[in-house]
């Protein structure tokens, strides 16, 4: 089925470790971003892309890395976890804002 | 303050009722979404608006550009409508989203 495929979708990791987390799409969507949930908070930003080769970053980008080498993926790098990481994570999808967007299913992260 | 006020957070309500979820915004907008997530977690799009009203089944969306407000209706609520509603706005001129906190609704058969 079309839509936004997001791996693994649960992950324990020790403090300082990395890791990434994988988003893939398939309905040749331009626009991909990543946001983190946290109890009390709305989804908030963490990066975006707007195309191949094209990366922004969002509201709480510190700590995390993108690249977007195709348009299908966009991979969240951790670079050294910490426990304030801890969060559930959404990929999200869109040919653009004004068209509606398609989110993953999510990925749930706990940094000990 | 934040850009994006959802109210009421929790709203708790009896099957059959009718059901508005508000949301206020503060910043220049292209578009409004509101969004679906359900105890499971997985987010789902409702709609999106730039102006008027739109429907889609017992759910109705409508938003005042002027007054920078949007609201949800359910008519005819049912137990499986319980779920968070998140609205989040496009900023103007660019791809970025801010979402709103969400309001947790839940329907008592």
């Amino acid at each position: 089925n079309a839509g936004v495929t997001q791996t693994p979708k649960f992950q324990v990791l020790k403090t300082g470790q990395s890791m990434t987390l994988q988003c893939a799409q398939d309905m040749n969507h331009e626009y991909m971003s990543w946001y983190r949930q946290d109890p009390g908070m709305g989804l908030r930003l963490i990066h975006y892309s707007v195309g191949a080769g094209i990366t922004d970053q969002g509201e709480v980008p510190n700590g995390y890395n993108v690249s977007r080498s195709t348009t299908e993926d966009f991979p969240l790098r951790l670079l050294s976890a910490a426990p304030s990481q801890t969060s559930v994570y959404f990929c999200a999808s869109s040919y653009g804002g004004w068209r509606g967007y398609t989110f993953g299913s999510g990925t749930r992260l706990t940094v000990v | 303050k934040n850009e994006v006020e959802q109210s009421p957070q929790n709203l708790t309500a009896q099957e059959g009722e009718f059901i508005t979820i508000n949301c206020s915004y503060s910043v220049g907008i292209s578009a409004l979404h509101w969004l679906q997530q359900h105890p499971g977690g997985g987010i789902v799009s409702l709609f999106m608006l730039s102006s008027g009203k739109k429907k889609h089944g017992r759910l109705i969306a409508t938003i005042n550009i002027q007054e920078k407000h949007s609201s949800l209706h359910i008519t005819a609520s049912h137990p499986r409508d319980s779920a968070v509603y998140i609205c989040a706005v496009l900023h103007f001129g660019n791809e970025k989203l801010t979402f709103g906190t969400g309001t947790r609704l839940t329907i008592i058969p």
